[in-house]
């Protein structure tokens, strides 16, 4: 089963620009993780945001959480083009399984 | 960080026939381990939840007949696709929890199976 919708689906900007990802959920959660991954590849853990927490940064990712609205934002400052990659949200429940998101593939133009 | 290893990362066979994957994970033990199928331009579907010394728990629409799964180690979990057909190919990919509040999941590097 999937969690819930990314949106967007794809996003094309401009090195330097910013990029935001937004991704919803359906069910309670314990805590909220991004991931990336490169066409073909394993996924690569980005951050994780737990459901008491509202916002966290990493580096030039920030992440926000609204559990009233099941919700989540990934913001990725001042990109690069080796950001190009697909996104992903999951949501991990009481049983440790962790549930994706529909993803976004993000495009970043030299 | 933890390692989870794939093997094989590739895999070609014919139609009918059956497919092994390892999943092993390689500097911590995982008493459960969890497989995911992911088609090309899509997210990761969760198949099955696999656990050391019992049966793996499937995911509504997952066929246990046809993804066999053994977790027969700590440290090694086995998905067989059995009478392989062109609609199982697929990228396939397993991750094991860690960490004290296992929070944090390690995924391998995928197997990417096609069945002609």
């Amino acid at each position: 089963s999937q969690q819930g919708e990314e949106d967007p689906q794809a996003l094309s900007i401009q090195e330097g620009e910013n990029a935001t990802m937004n991704c919803s959920y359906k069910t309670s959660i314990n805590n909220l993780q991004w991931y990336r991954q490169n066409s073909g590849r394993g996924l690569v853990h980005l951050i994780l945001i737990r459901s008491n927490e509202r916002e966290k940064h990493s580096g030039r990712l920030r992440v926000t959480l609204d559990t009233s609205k099941k919700s989540s934002s990934l913001l990725i400052t001042a990109s690069r083009a080796a950001d190009t990659a697909s996104y992903f949200c999951a949501t991990m429940d009481s049983s440790y399984k962790l549930i994706f998101g529909s993803g976004t593939r993000l495009l970043v133009r030299p | 960080g933890a390692v989870v290893s794939q093997h094989p990362s590739w895999v070609i066979c014919k139609s009918g026939t059956s497919v092994k994957i390892e999943c092993r994970s390689l500097d911590f033990q995982a008493t459960t381990m969890f497989w995911y199928r992911q088609f090309p331009k899509q997210s990761l579907m969760l198949m099955a939840t696999s656990n050391e010394g019992s049966k793996a728990t499937y995911e509504q629409g997952v066929e246990k007949d046809k993804f066999l799964i053994n977790h027969a180690s700590l440290t090694l979990s086995t998905l067989t696709v059995t009478s392989a057909h062109p609609e199982d190919s697929s990228f396939y990919i397993c991750s094991a929890p860690s960490g004290s509040l296992y929070n944090e999941q390690f995924f391998g590097p995928g197997t990417r199976l096609t069945v002609l």
